[in-house]
């Protein structure tokens, strides 16, 4: 079964400050992890993919399958970061997809 | 391009009433699911389709029914309104080698 963990559902940094947001899973075969945001009220947003390997909006993610997570970080979190971020893991199997999401972090970024 | 359509984007409904989520995709995606936003919950899953005529259930199947006659449409329909189907709920679509999913801007449901 797939089963993501975001352990912390608040966190509150202070502008400047790093920031990481925890991600866990929990996968029998190869999987696929994102990091999605969702600002206020707003549509879901795709941030990150493992494989991709890139930076979005300072915004880095490493899946270490060794500790199975994925976690988020930022050196110098900003106001505008503050929102809710899910850590989500896709996985095929016999030619069927499913993404499954955690149940969040909502991050606050402090002036 | 519109990328991912759900309409309606509010709605109310009577306990024991019966709607029909609507979902659209104009980029030819092969993969659709649906998902139920509530508070401390996330996101879960509660159908998916991988190509027109083939569905499955997810986390949270109960209570909702799903079809995919083309491509681009994945309705989710609520056969008997409860409360604790408030929620917001999210159509995405993926193609298979796309980056990742496409969300709608979702359908704040409530039923009373």
């Amino acid at each position: 079964a797939q089963r993501v963990t975001q352990p912390e559902k608040l966190l509150s940094v202070f502008k400047g400050a790093p920031v990481e947001l925890k991600c866990n899973y929990s996968y029998s075969g190869s999987p696929e992890l994102f990091w999605y945001v969702q600002y206020s009220r707003q549509r879901l947003q795709l941030l990150l993919r493992h494989i991709s390997r890139e930076s979005i909006k300072g915004f880095t993610a490493d899946l270490n399958k060794g500790e199975t997570s994925f976690h988020l970080k930022k050196p110098f979190a900003q106001e505008e970061d503050s929102a809710m971020y899910y850590c989500a893991l896709g996985g095929r199997q016999g030619g069927s997809e499913k993404l499954v999401f955690g149940k969040g972090t909502k991050l606050t970024v402090n002036p | 391009n519109a990328g991912v359509t759900q309409t309606p984007k509010f709605q109310v409904l009577k306990t024991g009433q019966s709607m029909t989520l609507q979902c659209a995709q104009d980029m030819n995606h092969e993969y659709m699911s649906w998902y139920r936003q509530d508070p401390g919950m996330g996101l879960r899953l509660i159908h998916y389709s991988v190509g027109a005529g083939i569905t499955d259930q997810g986390e949270v199947p109960n209570g909702y029914n799903v079809s995919r006659s083309t491509t681009e449409d994945f309705p989710l329909r609520l056969l008997s309104a409860a409360p604790s189907q408030t929620s917001v709920y999210f159509c995405a679509s993926r193609d298979r080698e796309a980056y990742g999913y496409t969300f709608g801007s979702g359908t704040r449901l409530t039923v009373v």
